[in-house]
């Protein structure tokens, strides 16, 4: 009964380095998403997939891209980290949002446990 | 002016009592709302929906007010394990303005 799925759990990169988030839902959801949660700060989206074959930017998208690899896969890449990327990153999922531009739907969201990422 | 805005907190209270949590949102278009819970360091839970005649789950009752743009969360015979952030979402859709915002959060503490 996994849910969402997000690996790795904790990461301590060095600046200019890259790496990718890995999350993956057993849920058959159409919607994936990530944000990031700062002190402070709400959560913030920073990229959606509606359905799968779709990604959009959410409210905080630079520095970084995504792939929706299939129905159950969206990875996130950081492509060259900043100090300002420092945040704990969750992944969630929804059932709704087929259509396109669909940042939410009316489905609640299911997170994964989270990342914490820390840039140096 | 935040699109969703929450009152931080913290909010500490006795065993027993009952508190609510207010949340204001500055769109008038918003469709859905939902309340989460996160607990320190762990991933946000969906807590509940709020629908606009109001809901219960036991111990909690969600309020919606459309004409003054806010929902509410109200907690009975608090526990010591409903301390956490409660997390007020609103989900606004239509054209290009899809979007989900979470507030900042309540912070609860039950106390013994």
């Amino acid at each position: 009964n996994a849910g969402v799925t997000q690996t790795p759990k904790f990461q301590v990169l060095k600046t200019g380095q890259s790496m990718t988030l890995q999350c993956a839902q057993d849920m058959n959801h159409n919607s994936m998403y990530w944000y990031r949660q700062d002190p402070g700060m709400g959560l913030r989206l920073i990229y959606y997939s509606a359905s799968e074959g779709t990604t959009d930017k959410g409210e905080v998208p630079n520095g970084y891209n995504v792939s929706r690899l299939n129905k159950r896969e969206f990875s996130l890449r950081l492509e060259s980290a900043a100090p300002s990327q420092t945040s704990v990153y969750f992944c969630a999922s929804s059932g709704g949002g087929a259509q396109a531009g669909w940042a939410g739907s009316n489905q609640p969201q299911h997170f994964g446990d989270g990342t914490r990422l820390s840039i140096l | 002016r935040k699109e969703v805005e929450q009152d931080p907190g913290p909010f500490n209270v006795p065993e027993g009592a009952t508190v609510a949590f207010n949340c204001t949102y500055s769109n008038s278009a918003s469709q859905s709302f939902f309340w989460y819970r996160q607990d320190c360091r762990k991933e946000p839970k969906l807590l509940m929906s709020v629908y606009s005649s109001g809901n219960e789950d036991g111990r909690f009752t969600a309020q919606l007010n459309r004409a003054s743009q806010y929902i509410s969360l109200l907690i009975r015979d608090s526990k010591l394990s409903d301390s956490a952030t409660y997390l007020c979402v609103v989900n606004t859709y239509g054209g290009a303005t899809n979007k989900l915002i979470f507030g900042t959060g309540t912070l609860l503490a039950v106390q013994p």
